[in-house]
């Protein structure tokens, strides 16, 4: 298996333009996590879907930020307009366990998507 | 308060040291907890969980203290390649029967050659 799948690594954009991210979790797994981690705050969970439907986005931070997940195979990260303050790095994770905190097992992150808003 | 708090660092250890590393997290509600490892620049990785009587993985032992609501990681026989960030992770319980999982900032360790 691959793994969980983000795109882009890294991206670069500037002050008021929309960004996407995109995960694509590993086959068979239902839950999927959106975190987004800096140096002063840590992992943050942002939010996070059993089954394709979202279940907590309490962790969302404003307006500006939504998320999809369209299929069992596919989720977006959007942010629009983005700011400075949204550099950070984000990652995906999905789970073979509903809820974010039913089991550690299977629980994967992907390796992120850098962000840097100038 | 933050809820789960971990110093930051960094250790700074030469090969072959024991380490240890402590955790403390503010909520009694807290279920279960486990050790995260981040390599620089990467994502973080489930190292070990830790479990009411303590548990031990090759070099690695965590141990979980309820009544004072800390945990710990001791490193043995520390390797260059341990060299990485430890990130405490709480998994609570909170409403709505609704699991959370806290992650602490992590305790940055170097082991130098």
């Amino acid at each position: 298996d691959a793994g969980v799948i983000q795109s882009p690594r890294h991206e670069v954009t500037e002050m008021g333009q929309e960004v996407t991210l995109r995960c694509k979790p590993i086959s068979g797994h239902n839950s999927l996590f959106w975190y987004r981690q800096t140096m002063m705050r840590g992992l943050e969970l942002l939010i996070y879907f059993n089954n394709n439907v979202p279940i907590d986005d309490s962790g969302m931070p404003e307006d500006r930020f939504s998320a999809k997940m369209p299929n069992a195979s596919f989720s977006t990260l959007k942010i629009q307009p983005s700011e400075p303050r949204d550099s950070a790095v984000y990652f995906c994770a999905s789970s073979s366990f509903p809820g974010q905190g039913a089991s550690n097992y299977g629980y994967t992150f992907g390796s992120g998507t850098r962000l840097t808003v100038v | 308060r933050k809820e789960v708090e971990q110093d930051p660092g960094p250790f700074n250890v030469p090969e072959g040291a024991t380490v240890a590393f402590n955790c403390t997290y503010s909520n009694s509600a807290s279920q279960s907890f486990f050790w995260y490892r981040q390599d620089c620049r990467k994502e973080p990785k489930l190292l070990m969980s830790v479990y009411s009587s303590g548990n031990e993985d090759g070099r690695f032992t965590a141990q979980l203290n309820r009544a004072s609501q800390y945990i710990s990681l001791l490193i043995r026989d520390s390797k260059l390649s341990d060299s990485a960030t430890y990130l405490c992770v709480v998994n609570l319980l909170g409403a709505g029967n609704n699991r959370k999982l806290i992650w602490g900032l992590g305790t940055s360790l170097a082991v130098n050659p």
